[in-house]
């Protein structure tokens, strides 16, 4: 268990809809980090808070929002789902992106499956 | 700007015998290096990881790997396979501004 709770595990929607993922970090790490991995695109670093603040953008659509609140949790908002959204995405937590740079210790939640028909 | 390359996609190997998984980096500084390991419907785990001490390092489960400047290499070993090691192999590079790069990953099949 790496300490880092993603919800819900599995989501099914229609296109044209929007969804909301949710992260909890490993209790003390103020760095959040979100990626998408889909059989053709592998695993795509999407964007990364830091306390609160972004602090590196990736690969990620317009159609794509998030954000860190106080608690530091995070949310992924995904909205106009197109097909090509359908991928497990990721959410991981480090104690802070220079510690995660130096060390590797990035620590990963089990996904959250999306699925849009 | 850092980039890895996974040299293969999929290695097949039986249990019992050696693994050997190819990851070369691009890199303008000193580079930390990691892999990471994903079994089926799991995230992401921390193998090993190369941070300028010793070039070969040691990491869970068996397995190993040995930072090469000169080749600008950093491949992952493993003596002798076994089913459980069946999944997922990343590599991953930082760059200077420790943002971390991962490779698209090898899937490893352990055949009995």
């Amino acid at each position: 268990d790496s300490g880092v709770t993603q919800t819900p595990k599995h989501l099914i929607t229609a296109t044209g809809q929007r969804v909301t993922l949710r992260c909890s970090p490993r209790s003390g790490d103020l760095s959040v980090y979100w990626y998408q991995q889909s059989l053709d695109q592998g695993l795509q670093f999407l964007i990364q808070y830091y306390n609160g603040e972004e602090r590196a953008k990736g690969n990620i659509l317009e159609r794509f929002s998030a954000q860190q609140f106080p608690d530091l949790h995070s949310e992924l908002n995904l909205s106009s789902l197109e097909l090509g959204d359908s991928a497990l995405y990721f959410c991981a937590s480090s104690v802070a992106p220079l510690w995660a740079g130096i060390t590797g210790e990035l620590f990963f939640g089990e996904g959250s499956r999306l699925t849009v028909l | 700007a850092q980039s890895v390359t996974q040299l293969d996609s999929h290695v097949s190997v039986s249990e019992g015998t050696p693994v050997l998984l190819r990851c070369n980096y691009s890199s303008s500084y000193s580079p930390s290096l990691f892999w990471y390991v994903q079994h089926p419907n799991k995230g992401l785990q921390l193998l090993l990881k190369y941070t300028s001490a010793a070039t070969l390092v040691k990491g869970i489960n068996g397995f190993e790997a040995e930072f090469k400047k000169s080749e600008t290499s950093f491949h992952l070993t493993k003596p002798s396979a076994h089913m459980s090691d069946a999944a997922e192999y990343f590599c991953v590079v930082s760059d200077q501004d420790n943002d971390m790069r991962f490779g698209a990953g090898t899937r490893l099949t352990v055949k009995p």
